[in-house]
């Protein structure tokens, strides 16, 4: 299942620069996509989510951009801190539609 | 903030027994979901649940698999007869609701071991 893809294992960014974090999917379908963090031995933890209306969704350090038309979208925190390393993940979903499709994670690294 | 909470974190089970892992969901949430990680591998949807009934469930969520609502808190996973390939994280998750966009609250997961 390769609907949702996150092309990059990982990433590593010096403290305190952008860290940008891709995601492609294919169904057109999707209507509502997520970021997740996830450290290791916990659970995945909601960052932030953009609906297919929007192109744009900023919360605090945390923006996710949407562009529809190339089925992509990207996660940008700025500055990064060290506490920002951890695995993150892409998801969607379809309205009316329980079940999110993840894509495989993008290990984020913080260097001091 | 409110969390959704998994017991056990780690279960040790023989294969082909049986085992319910356990979930607590988030107090006012209506929707309930359990998914699964296996090592090295994407996290899947199994199923989701809503009102008492499953709503939704995966090609993964076969005969083998079952959830319930024992009462007003739990929310509980059980696999019959359980398999090597059954080995992976689970991850119970819920939503206030499905219709505007609520995003799923995962708890921290039950590793399931089966040997």
């Amino acid at each position: 299942d390769q609907q949702v893809k996150q092309n990059s294992p990982s990433l590593s960014v010096q403290e305190g620069r952008i860290s940008i974090l891709n995601c492609d999917y294919t169904n057109s379908m999707f209507d509502y996509f997520l970021w997740y963090k996830k450290y290791p031995a916990e659970g995945p933890t909601f960052l932030i989510s953009i609906s297919s209306i929007k192109d744009k969704n900023e919360d605090g350090r945390f923006t996710v951009f949407l562009n529809k038309s190339a089925k992509h979208l990207s996660l940008h925190i700025v500055p990064s801190q060290p506490g920002d390393s951890a695995v993150y993940f892409c998801a969607a979903s379809i309205q009316g539609a329980q079940k999110l499709v993840f894509g495989q994670g993008t290990r984020l690294t913080i260097n001091p | 903030e409110p969390e959704v909470t998994q017991t056990p974190s780690h279960q040790v089970t023989q294969m082909g027994q049986e085992v319910i892992l356990r979930c607590v969901p988030i107090s006012n949430h209506l929707y309930f979901y359990w998914y699964r990680q296996i090592l090295g591998q994407k996290v899947e949807f199994l199923v989701s649940f809503y009102n008492n009934e499953i709503s939704e469930k995966s090609e993964i969520f076969d005969d083998q698999f079952s959830v319930e609502r024992p009462d007003g808190s739990n929310f509980t996973l059980k696999i019959r007869s359980t398999k090597l390939e059954d080995s992976a994280m689970y991850f119970c998750a819920s939503s206030q609701h499905d219709l505007s966009n609520q995003p799923q609250h995962f708890g921290d997961g039950t590793r399931l071991s089966i040997l």
